[in-house]
Protein backbone atom coordinates (compact mmCIF):
# COMPACT_ATOMS: atom_id res chain seq x y z
CA UNK A 1 0.00 0.00 0.00
CA UNK A 2 0.68 3.36 -0.63
CA UNK A 3 2.14 5.58 2.26
CA UNK A 4 1.98 9.26 2.60
CA UNK A 5 3.52 11.17 5.75
CA UNK A 6 2.94 14.00 7.03
CA UNK A 7 5.32 14.68 9.62
CA UNK A 8 3.92 16.79 12.55
CA UNK A 9 -0.19 16.13 13.81
CA UNK A 10 -0.06 18.88 15.49
CA UNK A 11 1.83 22.43 15.29
CA UNK A 12 1.30 25.42 17.11
CA UNK A 13 3.27 28.43 15.26
CA UNK A 14 3.50 32.15 16.38
CA UNK A 15 2.45 34.87 13.97
CA UNK A 16 4.40 35.87 11.68
CA UNK A 17 6.63 32.69 11.91
CA UNK A 18 7.46 30.61 8.62
CA UNK A 19 6.30 27.40 8.69
CA UNK A 20 7.42 24.28 6.84
CA UNK A 21 4.77 21.23 6.47
CA UNK A 22 6.19 18.38 4.89
CA UNK A 23 5.24 15.24 3.37
CA UNK A 24 6.81 12.16 2.28
CA UNK A 25 5.60 9.60 -0.14
CA UNK A 26 6.71 6.13 -0.70
CA UNK A 27 5.64 5.07 -4.24
CA UNK A 28 7.07 7.29 -7.16
CA UNK A 29 3.67 9.12 -7.56
CA UNK A 30 4.09 11.98 -10.01
CA UNK A 31 0.97 13.93 -8.68
CA UNK A 32 1.49 15.70 -5.46
CA UNK A 33 -1.27 18.11 -3.51
CA UNK A 34 -1.74 20.14 -0.62
CA UNK A 35 -5.20 20.96 0.58
CA UNK A 36 -6.73 22.65 3.83
CA UNK A 37 -9.75 21.47 5.31
CA UNK A 38 -11.98 23.89 7.62
CA UNK A 39 -15.66 23.42 8.90
CA UNK A 40 -18.46 24.77 6.51
CA UNK A 41 -15.67 24.86 4.04
CA UNK A 42 -14.50 21.59 2.78
CA UNK A 43 -11.18 20.91 1.70
CA UNK A 44 -9.36 23.39 -0.65
CA UNK A 45 -6.70 22.59 -2.80
CA UNK A 46 -4.01 25.24 -2.11
CA UNK A 47 -0.85 24.13 -5.11
CA UNK A 48 -0.10 20.68 -6.64
CA UNK A 49 2.71 19.48 -8.22
CA UNK A 50 2.96 17.07 -11.68
CA UNK A 51 6.90 16.56 -11.28
CA UNK A 52 10.14 17.47 -9.27
CA UNK A 53 10.23 21.29 -9.10
CA UNK A 54 6.58 21.63 -11.19
CA UNK A 55 4.12 23.26 -9.50
CA UNK A 56 0.67 24.38 -10.16
CA UNK A 57 -1.49 27.08 -7.90
CA UNK A 58 -4.81 25.73 -6.92
CA UNK A 59 -7.91 27.76 -5.57
CA UNK A 60 -6.54 29.38 -2.78
CA UNK A 61 -2.55 30.00 -3.17
CA UNK A 62 -2.29 33.30 -1.27
CA UNK A 63 -0.08 33.09 1.61
CA UNK A 64 1.55 29.67 0.70
CA UNK A 65 3.94 29.00 -1.26
CA UNK A 66 5.56 24.80 -1.99
CA UNK A 67 8.81 23.17 -2.76
CA UNK A 68 9.58 19.96 -4.71
CA UNK A 69 13.15 19.22 -4.67
CA UNK A 70 12.59 15.25 -4.96
CA UNK A 71 9.82 13.30 -6.15
CA UNK A 72 8.91 11.63 -2.77
CA UNK A 73 8.87 15.06 -0.95
CA UNK A 74 6.31 17.59 -0.99
CA UNK A 75 6.39 20.88 1.50
CA UNK A 76 3.70 23.43 2.10
CA UNK A 77 5.44 26.99 3.12
CA UNK A 78 3.64 29.20 4.64
CA UNK A 79 5.78 32.71 4.93
CA UNK A 80 4.34 34.21 7.29
CA UNK A 81 1.64 32.43 9.28
CA UNK A 82 -1.36 34.31 10.45
CA UNK A 83 -4.41 33.63 12.51
CA UNK A 84 -6.31 33.02 8.91
CA UNK A 85 -4.37 30.00 8.67
CA UNK A 86 -5.18 28.42 11.75
CA UNK A 87 -6.30 24.93 9.80
CA UNK A 88 -6.16 20.81 8.73
CA UNK A 89 -3.86 20.85 6.46
CA UNK A 90 -3.86 17.29 4.47
CA UNK A 91 -1.31 16.14 1.29
CA UNK A 92 -2.77 13.77 -1.17
CA UNK A 93 -1.03 11.96 -3.83
CA UNK A 94 -2.45 9.90 -7.07
CA UNK A 95 -0.70 7.99 -9.63
CA UNK A 96 0.55 9.33 -13.12
CA UNK A 97 -2.18 10.56 -15.75
CA UNK A 98 -3.51 6.92 -17.30
CA UNK A 99 -6.33 5.71 -18.19
CA UNK A 100 -7.68 4.71 -14.98
CA UNK A 101 -8.14 7.16 -12.57
CA UNK A 102 -7.48 5.54 -8.72
CA UNK A 103 -8.28 8.65 -6.55
CA UNK A 104 -6.28 9.76 -4.12
CA UNK A 105 -3.74 8.88 -0.97
CA UNK A 106 -4.03 11.35 2.13
CA UNK A 107 -1.71 11.50 4.72
CA UNK A 108 -3.35 11.79 7.97
CA UNK A 109 -2.88 15.50 8.50
CA UNK A 110 -1.55 18.04 9.92
CA UNK A 111 -3.45 20.13 12.64
CA UNK A 112 -2.05 23.86 12.75
CA UNK A 113 -3.05 26.17 14.79
CA UNK A 114 -1.31 29.96 14.73
CA UNK A 115 -1.28 31.94 17.82
CA UNK B 1 -16.09 25.29 -12.73
CA UNK B 2 -16.83 21.33 -11.37
CA UNK B 3 -18.78 21.29 -8.02
CA UNK B 4 -20.02 18.33 -5.64
CA UNK B 5 -23.12 19.45 -3.20
CA UNK B 6 -23.39 17.38 -0.45
CA UNK B 7 -25.66 18.16 2.85
CA UNK B 8 -23.25 19.10 5.67
CA UNK B 9 -25.07 17.33 8.40
CA UNK B 10 -24.88 16.03 11.26
CA UNK B 11 -26.77 12.89 9.97
CA UNK B 12 -27.94 11.02 13.26
CA UNK B 13 -28.98 7.43 13.18
CA UNK B 14 -29.27 4.35 15.20
CA UNK B 15 -27.83 1.33 15.37
CA UNK B 16 -28.87 -0.89 12.09
CA UNK B 17 -30.91 1.94 10.51
CA UNK B 18 -30.74 2.62 6.95
CA UNK B 19 -27.98 5.06 5.60
CA UNK B 20 -28.82 7.91 2.81
CA UNK B 21 -26.14 10.38 2.15
CA UNK B 22 -27.29 12.22 -1.37
CA UNK B 23 -24.72 13.55 -3.71
CA UNK B 24 -25.08 15.61 -6.47
CA UNK B 25 -22.40 16.74 -9.10
CA UNK B 26 -22.01 19.59 -11.99
CA UNK B 27 -18.83 18.81 -14.58
CA UNK B 28 -18.19 19.50 -18.19
CA UNK B 29 -17.75 15.92 -19.14
CA UNK B 30 -17.71 12.18 -17.56
CA UNK B 31 -15.71 12.47 -14.25
CA UNK B 32 -14.99 9.66 -12.47
CA UNK B 33 -17.05 9.63 -8.60
CA UNK B 34 -15.62 8.85 -5.58
CA UNK B 35 -16.76 8.73 -1.54
CA UNK B 36 -13.54 9.34 0.69
CA UNK B 37 -14.31 8.74 5.02
CA UNK B 38 -12.40 10.54 7.18
CA UNK B 39 -12.56 9.14 10.77
CA UNK B 40 -11.97 11.35 13.52
CA UNK B 41 -8.73 12.91 13.71
CA UNK B 42 -7.13 11.01 10.71
CA UNK B 43 -7.07 11.82 7.04
CA UNK B 44 -9.52 10.61 4.32
CA UNK B 45 -9.55 7.35 3.18
CA UNK B 46 -11.06 6.06 -0.02
CA UNK B 47 -14.00 4.37 0.39
CA UNK B 48 -15.53 3.55 -3.19
CA UNK B 49 -15.78 4.91 -6.71
CA UNK B 50 -17.08 4.65 -10.14
CA UNK B 51 -15.73 5.55 -13.50
CA UNK B 52 -18.50 5.63 -15.73
CA UNK B 53 -22.28 5.56 -16.10
CA UNK B 54 -24.29 3.17 -14.08
CA UNK B 55 -21.25 1.78 -12.45
CA UNK B 56 -21.86 0.67 -8.68
CA UNK B 57 -18.84 0.72 -6.50
CA UNK B 58 -19.34 -0.86 -3.07
CA UNK B 59 -17.06 -1.26 0.39
CA UNK B 60 -17.77 -2.26 3.65
CA UNK B 61 -21.25 -2.70 2.99
CA UNK B 62 -21.39 1.00 1.27
CA UNK B 63 -22.40 1.34 -2.59
CA UNK B 64 -23.45 4.29 -4.79
CA UNK B 65 -24.65 3.94 -8.41
CA UNK B 66 -22.90 6.90 -10.97
CA UNK B 67 -26.13 8.28 -12.30
CA UNK B 68 -25.63 10.34 -15.22
CA UNK B 69 -29.05 11.44 -16.06
CA UNK B 70 -29.30 12.70 -12.59
CA UNK B 71 -26.07 13.62 -12.00
CA UNK B 72 -25.89 12.03 -8.94
CA UNK B 73 -23.82 9.42 -6.86
CA UNK B 74 -25.82 8.90 -3.71
CA UNK B 75 -24.04 6.65 -0.81
CA UNK B 76 -25.80 4.12 0.67
CA UNK B 77 -25.71 1.51 3.53
CA UNK B 78 -28.29 -1.39 4.55
CA UNK B 79 -27.47 -1.39 7.98
CA UNK B 80 -25.18 1.10 10.13
CA UNK B 81 -22.54 0.35 13.02
CA UNK B 82 -21.21 3.08 15.45
CA UNK B 83 -17.96 2.55 14.15
CA UNK B 84 -19.62 3.73 10.66
CA UNK B 85 -19.10 7.22 12.16
CA UNK B 86 -17.23 9.70 10.42
CA UNK B 87 -17.29 12.58 7.77
CA UNK B 88 -18.24 11.48 4.57
CA UNK B 89 -16.79 13.63 1.24
CA UNK B 90 -18.21 13.02 -2.23
CA UNK B 91 -15.91 14.09 -5.03
CA UNK B 92 -15.52 14.16 -8.98
CA UNK B 93 -12.35 14.08 -10.79
CA UNK B 94 -11.09 13.63 -14.86
CA UNK B 95 -9.21 10.84 -16.02
CA UNK B 96 -5.55 11.56 -17.54
CA UNK B 97 -3.90 15.47 -16.46
CA UNK B 98 -3.14 16.12 -12.96
CA UNK B 99 -6.89 14.37 -11.85
CA UNK B 100 -7.24 16.98 -9.27
CA UNK B 101 -9.85 16.28 -7.42
CA UNK B 102 -13.02 18.64 -6.57
CA UNK B 103 -14.70 17.64 -3.14
CA UNK B 104 -18.12 18.56 -1.32
CA UNK B 105 -18.37 19.92 2.10
CA UNK B 106 -18.25 16.78 3.79
CA UNK B 107 -21.76 15.09 5.69
CA UNK B 108 -21.20 13.89 9.15
CA UNK B 109 -22.42 10.86 10.22
CA UNK B 110 -23.01 10.06 13.91
CA UNK B 111 -24.46 6.37 14.71
CA UNK B 112 -26.11 6.16 18.05
CA UNK B 113 -26.02 2.60 19.67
Amino acid sequence: DVKVTQSSRYLVKRTGEKVFLECVQDMDHENMFWYRQDPGLGLRLIYFSYDVKMKEKGDIPEGYSVSREKKERFSLILESASTNQTSMYLCATTYPPSGTNYGYTFGSGTRLTVV
Amino acid sequence: GDSVTQMEGPVTLSEEAFLTINCTYTATGYPSLFWYVQYPGEGLQLLLKATKADDKGSNKGFEATYRKETTSFHLEKGSVQVSDSAVYFCALSFSGGYQKVTFGIGTKLQVIP
